[in-house]
């Protein structure tokens, strides 16, 4: 059971636009900024959006980030299949005095 | 670009001591904080610990105090060590840099990860 909550799938077509949630609660997201990471099949997460919404360099505009409250979400425009991955939402959280995880998203493009 | 790179034995008995070690390819090591992370497989990520750029260390609380990090700054490399394993440990391991600060900061980037299988 992770601290942070993210629907297990997720599916969407070529070109349309996708979004990925991610619930917590006052001593992780509500508090702290978050970030997401995606994980293509068989290699190592890589960085995708940090500190709510900012996009490292290389990092295409289709993606972006919001937080509101103790809720974040992770939206793709444009769908692209090299989109296929799983995403996951990363927050620090003040009584664990650590970072936490969500479950993972499996983003399917049709 | 600062490269990561994860080595250490991949099969480890239960009840043993994993080790492993995360190579830098830079001078940055003494300037940021490191994290240790895991993936059982099929499964999502798990938080192990962290190091700070001062060697102040934490762990998640759910490894039990199982979780010891350092810092070796001659050889440029982090470890990781987690004692009386067992199956429930084995994972792909990756070491990630914490770019910003502790509160507010990201994993990035990340190395490859090295699978560990705990198994007599």
């Amino acid at each position: 059971q992770s601290v942070l909550t993210q629907p297990p799938s997720a599916s969407e077509t070529p070109g349309q636009r996708v979004t990925i949630s991610c619930s917590g609660s006052s001593s992780n997201i509500g508090s702290n900024t978050i970030n997401w990471y995606q994980q293509l099949p068989g290699t190592a997460p890589k960085l995708l959006i940090h500190s709510n919404n900012q996009r490292p360099s290389g990092v295409p505009d289709r993606f972006s980030g919001s937080k509101s409250g103790t809720s974040a979400s992770l939206a793709i425009s444009g769908l692209q299949s090299e989109d296929e991955a799983d995403y996951y939402c990363a927050a620090w959280d003040d009584s664990l005095n650590g970072w936490v995880f969500g479950g993972g998203t499996k983003l399917t493009v049709l | 670009q600062v490269l990561l790179q994860e080595s250490g034995p991949g099969l480890v008995k239960p009840s043993e001591t994993l080790s492993l070690t995360c190579t830098v390819s830079d001078a940055s090591i003494s300037t940021y904080h490191w994290s240790w992370i895991r993936q059982p497989p099929g499964k999502g990520l798990e938080w192990i610990g962290y190091i700070s750029d001062t060697g102040n260390a934490n762990q998640n609380p759910s490894l039990n105090s199982r979780v010891t990090i350092s810092v070796d700054t001659s050889k440029r490399q982090i470890s990781l060590k987690l004692k009386s394993v067992t199956a429930a440990d084995t994972a792909v391991y990756y070491c990630a840099r914490v770019t910003g600060s502790i509160w507010y900061g990201w994993f990035d980037p990340w190395g490859q990860g090295t699978l560990v299988t705990v198994s007599s």
